[in-house]
């Protein structure tokens, strides 16, 4: 099964700072997702990467899928306090293969 | 919000009765999920549906069954609850290749 490894698991930065968080594959990523979670709600969904290489930005944040595929990075520039709360990296198998799995998440608090 | 509902929104129950989670979507997609939320573990799938009775285990599926007879409905049962299934449960739904995955609210289920 492929696992997600998220880092930092968790991170405090000053408003206004840039941040950025990791997600490190087991095996080759094909369909990798980013979503945020406010506490005690659900996953609203930022991103989604397929291709080596591939960044995507919504806003103030930026998504990269590495060339090799293993790799994800999400960019926060100029953090504001409604950046905070906790962002889930997920990945399925792509094409037909829908099963999605997560990595633990990373809680991110962004201090005014 | 995105055509899925879940219910109920919480739910607290004794240890040892069944209990069983509804998901409701609107938009006839083909695949769902159901996944448990706990510290520390962040999101893990218990199981999910690939079509009207068609459904497969995901990686923390011992203790809970499934049953999906009509497209829109997906039930998640506890046959016998004990106190380690106590978590935020939440269902989702896939609309396809190249988008993201819809989350429900969630349920906040607690076995006493």
């Amino acid at each position: 099964s492929q696992e997600l490894e998220q880092s930092p698991q968790s991170l405090i930065v000053q408003e206004g700072k840039n941040l950025t968080i990791n997600c490190t594959s087991s095996k080759t990523l094909y369909g990798l997702y980013w979503y945020k979670q406010k506490y005690g709600e659900g996953l609203i969904f930022l991103m989604m990467l397929q291709k080596g290489g591939e960044e995507k930005s919504h806003e103030k944040i930026t998504a990269k899928l590495d060339e090799k595929k293993q790799q994800s990075s999400l960019h926060i520039t100029a953090s504001q306090p409604s950046h905070a709360g906790i962002y889930l990296c997920g990945a399925d198998g792509g094409g037909s293969n829908y099963k999605l799995t997560f990595g633990k998440g990373t809680l991110l608090t962004v201090n005014p | 919000d995105a055509g899925i509902t879940q219910s109920p929104r919480h739910k607290v129950t004794e240890t040892g009765t069944p209990v069983t989670l509804r998901c409701h979507q609107t938009e006839n997609h083909r695949y769902m999920y159901w996944y448990r939320q706990d510290p520390g573990h962040g999101l893990r799938l218990i199981h999910y549906s690939y079509g009207v009775k068609d459904t497969d285990k995901g990686e923390v599926s011992d203790g809970y069954s499934v049953s999906r007879s009509k497209t829109e409905d997906f039930l998640l049962t506890l046959e016998s609850a004990t106190s380690s299934q106590t978590s935020v449960y939440f269902c989702a739904i896939n609309p396809g290749q190249g988008y993201g995955y819809t989350f429900g609210s969630g349920t906040r289920l607690t076995v006493v």
